[in-house]
């Protein structure tokens, strides 16, 4: 079956613009997680979904990054008024189950974002 | 606070040989650790899980245990191949911090020549 998708792979951004990171987990998954890898590191928690209801939000860095998924499906990570920091790959994952320490999470190719 | 350390940082091997990825985690208080596999430009892809009460999981050439106790982890790679060559990544899965965050290691770099 489909696998989590992204888009756009690649988003290019001049510093003080918006963005829009799309993502479609796998179809009847729970749980959505987004982290941000930075070049030559490991991903970094932003925030968890289960369903529509946003239950973590404690890893966005600031008040310019907002995630929402309305209908429980698809996903968007919005940043506003993006900075040359917010540069980095933004990978969505998904896990079909909410219990937590059983979950397998399984991600997306990423998105990934250069602010010029 | 969970931290994840991985060892070496990076390695280069010849093709043939077996080989051993270190993963330390100062917590050991978790549910779960996870391997992972990442291709330049690509997402991650899961190799092993290995749940808190388990010791070791095996799939394929691929061999990874769980000493909890002690907060280590290791990948073993048997007769490794040029399509290893890759960035592996542990990650822990805490009880603590939040709902089901990950907590990842930045990564060992493999690069297996022929």
């Amino acid at each position: 079956g489909a696998g989590v998708s992204q888009s756009p792979r690649y988003k290019v951004a001049k510093r003080g613009q918006d963005v829009a990171l799309r993502c479609d987990p796998i179809s009847g998954h729970v749980s959505l997680f987004w982290y941000q890898q930075a070049l030559g590191q490991g991903p970094e928690f932003l925030t968890y979904f289960q369903n529509e209801a946003q239950l973590d939000k404690s890893g966005l860095p600031s008040d310019r990054f907002f995630a929402e998924r309305p209908e429980g499906s698809v996903s968007t990570l919005k940043i506003q008024r993006t900075q040359q920091e917010d540069s980095a790959v933004y990978l969505c994952a998904s896990s079909p189950m909410a219990r937590r320490g059983y979950n397998e999470q399984f991600f997306g190719p990423g998105t990934r974002l250069t602010v010029l | 606070k969970q931290e994840v350390t991985q060892i070496p940082a990076a390695l280069s091997v010849p093709e043939g040989e077996n080989l051993v990825l270190n993963c330390s985690f100062t917590d050991s208080a978790i549910y779960n650790l996870q391997w992972f596999r990442q291709d330049p430009g690509k997402g991650l892809t899961s190799l092993l899980l290995i749940q808190s009460s388990q010791r070791e999981q095996t799939s394929g050439r691929l061999n990874a245990s769980l000493d909890k106790s002690s907060g280590r982890s290791t990948l073993y790679i048997a007769a490794s191949q040029p399509g290893d060559s890759a960035t592996y990544l542990c990650a822990a899965f805490p009880f603590s911090g939040g709902y089901n965050k990950l907590i990842f290691g930045a990564g060992t770099r493999l690069a297996v020549h022929p």
